[in-house]
This record gives structure tokens, C-alpha cells and sequence, in this order.
């Protein structure tokens, strides 16, 4: 079935360092793909998506790029700031049949001033 | 204002008591969902409906049944509690039943024990 897996967390960075969280997926067909980001004390919440193959999602300075070829969604971003301290969940919907969301297991991160 | 509400936040019981978990939106979302985060931190959906009508239902054991009075609204019974039942629960909507198009809004979750 449906899968995703993320880099074993927790992750902590100093202010301004540069983020990279691993996600890859295993899917049939080309699912859509999702990064949510909870934050301390709230719900999960839409961060950015990507829908289709070389396609960049983009949102509060993260970026992620739909990597067919090596069934990637890597999240990035290039200058963290304490505010960004929060669980990052990677996502996929398949496009097929019922579209549900199957999430990888989040990933903390804290960020240091 | 709380966007998707759930109550209790923490539910600590014992094996074999019946208990229930509220969700509201406020969102005029047509569609409401209940994931299950397990041990492992993994979100898996268990029920999705959309204008009160079931429309997943990812094998979940019929110990746990969801209810929708209305679109704002879908609760979770669970009987007879067993100790796997332990996780985090959270309660999430979204306009339409798709998630690639229309984004998932969730609650803060329900953490329960059961001992």
C-alpha cells in the first residue's frame, strides 16, 4: 500500500541554519504530495503541496519539488527562525479511488536563538 | 475562535469502559475525518464523511463507531476499550472530500489512556 517515510527526528538548529527534512513515499501511480506543520499547542495545518512531477510548493519561506525520479518531497528552508519549532508531517494522496491522506510519522524541530 | 474543536483533550480510562470523543468545526466544511495517531507517530485516517454520509471507512473495528448529527459535528464512541486503543486522536475537516484540492483543517487531538 500507500507509504511514506520521514527522517528520524528530533532535529535541532540554530537560528538562520539551513533546514532540510527527508521525506520519500512509495505509491502506485503519482499521488499528490503534502508537507503540515503543527505547531505547539495547535492542529495540523496545510504548509505547502505539490501535484504533480517537478512541481514546487512554496509557502513562508519552505520549499519542497516533487522528485518522480527518486520518489522524493524534501522540505528546505534557507534561514530558520525560533518560530519555526514544530512537528512537520509529509503527506501523499493518491489520486485514485478513495483520496485520503497517508502521512510519514513527523519530524520535531527546535530551533535554537 | 477554534477553527475544529475536540474534547476532552486528555481521556484517561479503563479496559473495557465506553467512552466518547466530540468534534466540532466552524468552518462550514462539508467534510469531517478521525485519524489515529498510533505509538509510532503515524496518522491514520479511520473515518471520513462528507454531508453526514459515510464515506471512509479504513477497517477500523466496529468497537469504534463515528457519529454525525450534522455537518458541523462528528463524534467518536468507542466501546469496550482495549489497551491498544491507547493514542492520540484527532478530529479534522475540509470543505470538499478530497485533499489535494481543498486542505484539512484538524483539532488539537485527544490524547487517551487506557489502563
Amino acid at each position: 500500500g500507500d507509504s511514506v517515510t520521514q527522517m528520524e527526528g528530533p532535529v535541532t538548529l540554530s537560528e538562520e541554519a539551513f533546514l532540510t527534512i527527508n521525506c520519500t513515499y512509495t505509491a502506485t501511480g503519482y499521488p499528490s504530495l503534502f508537507w503540515y506543520v503543527q505547531y505547539p499547542g495547535e492542529g495540523l495545518q496545510l504548509l505547502l503541496k505539490a501535484t504533480k512531477a517537478d512541481d514546487k510548493g512554496s509557502n513562508k519561506g519552505f520549499e519542497a519539488t516533487y522528485r518522480k525520479e527518486t520518489t522524493s518531497f524534501h522540505l528546505e528552508k534557507g534561514s530558520v527562525q525560533v518560530s519555526d519549532s514544530a512537528v512537520y508531517f509529509c503527506a501523499l494522496s493518491a489520486i485514485q479511488g478513495a483520496q485520503k491522506l497517508v502521512f510519514g510519522q513527523g519530524t520535531r524541530l527546535t530551533i535554537n536563538p | 475562535d477554534t477553527a475544529v474543536s475536540q474534547t476532552p483533550k486528555y481521556l484517561v480510562t479503563q479496559m473495557g469502559n465506553d467512552k466518547s470523543i466530540k468534534c466540532e468545526q466552524n468552518l462550514g466544511h462539508d467534510t469531517m475525518y478521525w485519524y489515529k495517531q498510533d505509538s509510532k507517530k503515524f496518522l491514520k485516517i479511520m473515518f471520513s464523511y462528507n454531508n453526514k454520509e459515510l464515506i471512509i471507512n479504513e477497517t477500523v473495528p466496529n468497537r469504534f463507531s463515528p457519529k454525525s448529527p450534522d455537518k458541523a459535528h462528528l463524534n467518536l464512541h468507542i466501546n469496550s476499550l482495549e489497551l491498544g486503543d491507547s493514542a492520540v486522536y484527532f478530529c479534522a475537516s475540509s470543505q470538499e472530500p478530497g485533499p489535494v484540492n481543498s486542505p484539512l483543517h484538524f483539532g488539537n487531538g485527544t490524547r487517551l489512556t487506557v489502563t
